[in-house]
């Protein structure tokens, strides 16, 4: 059983460069979610997909955040000109889309740190 | 919009003391609720869940009942482990045609020796 995995699992960069974060999901799951998570929050929904759709994206995620899942599989989160505040672990979830009460399963994240 | 709140941690134990975690949401309409763990270095993974009210959620010696008459959704295990410390997320999904997650801040729970 392959899991969600992310790639890198950390990320170290300069303000002002572009960064962008891959995400492999649970092969026959056709959604995918992007969060954000900050040190003692939970986790903040960021966007997600029905396989190769975005069909939804919190007001949160400013222009510079752009996220893809091209034939349904695979995302990437792309982020540009970074900032300090982007500094966060951004997680990735997929999910089986078949009933109310959906379980998501998550990957182990990207640390990104901005300096 | 709906929201979840938990109690404030870090919350210690000794091993095989009884543990209780509270959890209270605000939604509307009846939402899915769920327990999510996560371990050091480690992903969200789910611990267990209840689609409808009076439902009780168990997983690994841990249990949660749905109670709806108090929006609530704690979180109990009679005798925890030194295993058991991780940080524990209560979320809530399914309200209002949406099944975006809205997910607690988190109860990070130590259990010594």
């Amino acid at each position: 059983d392959t899991g969600v995995s992310q790639d890198p699992r950390h990320k170290i960069t300069k303000r002002g460069q572009n960064v962008t974060f891959r995400c492999d999901p649970i092969s026959e799951h056709n959604r995918l979610y992007w969060y954000r998570q900050t040190l003692g929050q939970g986790p903040e929904f960021l966007t997600y997909f029905q396989n190769e759709a975005q069909l939804e994206k919190s007001r949160l995620l400013s222009d510079r955040f752009s996220a893809e899942r091209p034939k349904g599989s695979f995302s990437t989160l792309e982020i540009q000109r970074t900032e300090q505040g982007d500094s966060a672990m951004y997680l990735c979830a997929s999910s089986p889309w078949t009933e109310k009460g959906e379980t998501q399963y998550f990957g182990p994240g990207t640390r990104l740190l901005v300096l | 919009g709906d929201s979840v709140t938990q109690m404030e941690g870090p919350v210690t134990l000794s091993e095989e003391a009884f543990l209780t975690i509270n959890c209270t949401y605000t939604a509307t309409g009846y939402p899915s609720l769920f327990w999510y763990v996560q371990y050091p270095g480690e992903g969200l993974q789910l611990l267990l869940k209840a689609t409808k009210a009076d439902d009780k959620g168990s997983n690994k010696g841990f249990e949660a009942t749905y109670r709806k008459e108090t929006t609530s959704f704690h979180l109990e295990k009679g005798s925890v482990q030194v295993s058991d410390s991780a940080v524990y997320f209560c979320a809530l999904s399914g309200t209002g045609g949406s099944y975006i997650p809205t997910f607690g801040r988190g109860t990070s729970l130590i259990v010594h020796p």
